[in-house]
């Protein structure tokens, strides 16, 4: 199975603070790469695709890039509503698997 | 807009079978993979497999030996049976819909918790 490893675990920031959260695969997964945004009791919210291709409706603040193995996803300007877990998930092969999680925190 | 509602029992005992179906509003089952996603507070998002309106298949090789993935064309329904469950079966249950082309999960139904206990 690929590994995909997410770093931090946790951030703290505040409103209006760029953040970037880190994702590595264990193996090469070209641009296989997808985000997510989980907010507590609900389901994970598709965010962004291929890497870096922002699903429809997505704010233009959200943004991923990288491939191969290390990929980001950048939020330039946080708001309030982006408070929340992300998580990678890889694409290129069965089993798909996640990254644990980055939890940002207020 | 599409939505996907999960449902079954929320307690299945040790050794018994696990049966959630998931059923599929503003699209066809036709027309997409369907996958079950499972999370853990410990093992966090666990891809359980995919089935397709063609009766393919895919299942985690962690899981395979155990679950059963199943489209009913005629209810627009998903189901997922997972059999000789045990305590490490808790969790939450997603069914998502999955793109072809990425292979990306763009909808989720709101999930199901399931808890494993005699």
């Amino acid at each position: 199975d690929i590994q995909m490893t997410q770093s931090p675990s946790s951030l703290s920031a505040s409103v209006g603070d760029r953040v970037t959260i880190a994702c590595r695969a264990s193996q090469n997964v070209n641009f296989h790469l997808n985000w997510y945004q989980q907010k507590p009791g609900k389901a994970p919210k598709f965010l962004i695709y291929a890497g870096s291709t922002l699903q429809s409706g997505v704010p233009s603040r959200f943004s991923g890039s990288g491939s191969g193995t290390d990929f980001t996803l950048t939020i330039s300007s946080l708001q309030p509503e982006d408070f929340a877990t992300y998580y990678c998930q890889q694409s290129l092969t069965t089993p798909y698997t996640f990254g644990q999680g980055t939890q940002l925190e207020i | 807009q599409v939505q996907l509602q999960e449902s079954g029992p929320g307690l299945v005992k040790p050794s018994e079978t696990l049966s959630l179906t998931c059923t599929v509003s503003n699209e066809s089952v036709s027309d997409y993979y369907w996958s079950w996603i499972r999370q853990t507070p410990g093992k966090g998002l666990e891809w359980i497999g995919y089935v397709y309106h063609s009766g393919a298949t895919d299942y985690s090789p962690s899981l395979k030996s155990r679950v059963t993935l199943s489209i009913d064309r005629s209810k627009n329904q998903v189901s997922l049976n997972l059999n000789s469950v045990t305590t490490a079966d808790t969790a939450v249950y997603f069914c998502a819909r999955r793109r072809v082309v990425p292979a990306a999960f763009d909808v989720w139904g709101q999930g199901t918790m399931v808890t494993v206990s005699s």
